[in-house]
């Protein structure tokens, strides 16, 4: 079975700082994806980032960036320069080849104006 | 391009009755997943729906039940419901061509059903 720890159950970062979410997960898998989605109090859940395991190149999305190293089984999220409409809870999350999403149990990140 | 709509938005019920939650998938998405998102916790995922068949099953008591129409909308149905049945149920949708699910699944803003 795959799961998905996120140890950080909340992270406060001021206006136009940077912030790193941690995320590890486990599977005996070699293909997968994995993703960060971000969830604000209105529900929705927004992809923020992709990521797929045989690139060994981390993902960029504009201000969001991850860390991603295969071997200790670690894809961490940076946010730069961030900003109040970062305020979400984030999940990390997982997919094999069954093409269902295992999430972390998420991190709640509040940005101090 | 139209994104994934959920209905309702809130749903009360008691303990006991039926329920149905309903999805439109994104334009050009021909695959449906339920999951069920618990306060403070991570979603769950409950199934997936492809060609009006289930394509994979969480784990789930069969009185989760689900359906997908020729237009790929979804309908999610759980019977006999249980105090703890009350959650947010996301819905996404995503691509298969070729016998292959896209990895990338795009999700609704749910339905927030309450069980008294």
């Amino acid at each position: 079975a795959q799961t998905v720890t996120q140890s950080q159950p909340e992270m406060s970062v001021q206006e136009a700082e940077t912030v790193t979410l941690s995320c590890t997960y486990d599977t005996s898998e070699n293909n997968y994806y994995l993703f960060w989605y971000k969830q604000p109090p209105s529900r929705q859940m927004i992809l923020v980032i992709r990521q797929e395991a045989y690139k060994q190149q981390n993902a960029t999305e504009n201000r969001f960036s991850v860390n991603f190293q295969k071997a200790a089984k670690s894809f961490s999220l940076k946010i730069s320069d961030s900003q109040l409409g970062d305020t979400a809870m984030y999940f990390c999350a997982f997919m094999t080849n069954d093409y269902k999403l295992s999430f972390g149990a998420g991190t709640t990140v509040t940005v101090r104006a | 391009e139209t994104g994934v709509t959920q209905s309702p938005t809130h749903l009360i019920k008691t303990r006991g009755q039926q329920v149905t939650l309903r999805c439109s998938s994104q334009s050009g998405h021909n695959t449906v997943s339920w999951y069920q998102q618990a306060l403070g916790q991570g979603p769950q995922f409950i199934f997936q729906y492809y060609r009006e068949e289930e394509n994979g099953r969480g784990n789930f008591p069969p009185r989760f039940s689900g359906l997908q129409f020729p237009n790929y909308s979804s309908e999610l149905n759980v019977n006999a419901l249980e105090l703890d049945d009350s959650a947010l149920y996301l819905c996404a949708s995503s691509y298969t061509t070729g016998g292959r699910v896209t990895d990338t699944q795009y999700f609704g803003p749910g339905t927030r059903l309450t069980v008294l």
